[in-house]
């Protein structure tokens, strides 16, 4: 059974930088679409980032140049490299696994998520 | 980006009721829409894909229903864990966008 494990939120000042972690178990995240999706609190899904099997990389207009996605396939462990932190940034992350490769947008399993708090 | 709205933002249920939510895309999506049940604390959980297709282990009281732009999940007879938030997500075209979500509360 898939599992996703996150860590790595915490609460930090604008402008600076955390890095999430998603540990996965179960499949390959190298032969996976894998994404981080955030919920600021009490509202909807935001997606935020996904990486493509082949490891192509796609962001939000909302974090383009200031979140980074990454894997390290030998730790089956997907990165949000997370910058120039801004207060509308607070938001529990989630990671998220794509059902398929023909399916990827469809999010079968997902992590617990990760609290990050942007506050000064 | 593809707006997704959907309808009613909240309703109001006993169990043993007929649910029907909605949700409208901006543009045609084909049948690339997904429906997902979240509970207070948790992560969503996939229920419906392409539409119509049900996740592996839901319930066969949750169906998906439409195409192109209308898009309708019904839960037959409502059950008391099935109180709940749900979204509908466009799965056509990045960025991948959720409704503002419907929530299932006791009446």
């Amino acid at each position: 059974e898939a599992q996703l494990v996150e860590s790595g939120g915490g609460m930090v000042q604008p402008g600076e930088s955390l890095r999430l972690s998603c540990e996965a178990s179960g499949f390959t995240v190298s032969s996976s679409y894998m994404s981080w999706v955030r919920q600021a609190p009490g509202k909807g899904l935001d997606l935020v980032s996904v990486i493509y099997s082949g490891g192509s990389t796609l962001y939000a207009d909302a974090v383009k140049d200031r979140f980074t996605i990454s894997r390290d396939n030998s730790k089956n462990t997907v990165y949000l490299q997370m910058n120039s932190l801004r207060v509308e940034d607070t938001a529990v992350y989630y990671c998220a696994k794509g059902f398929s490769d023909y399916d990827w947008g469809y999010f079968d399993h997902w992590g617990q998520g990760t609290l990050v708090a942007v506050s000064s | 980006d593809i707006q997704m709205t959907q309808s009613p933002s909240s309703v109001s249920a006993s169990v043993g009721d007929r649910v029907t939510i909605t949700c409208r895309a901006s543009q045609g999506l084909s049948s690339w829409l997904a429906w997902y049940q979240q509970k207070p604390g948790k992560a969503p959980k996939l229920l419906i894909w392409r539409a119509s297709t049900l996740q592996s282990g839901v319930p066969s009281r949750f169906r998906g229903s439409g195409s192109e732009t209308d898009f309708t999940l019904t839960i037959t007879s409502l059950l008391p864990e099935d109180f709940a938030t749900y979204y509908c997500q466009q799965a056509s075209s990045f960025p991948l966008t959720f409704g503002g979500g419907t929530k299932v509360e006791i009446k």
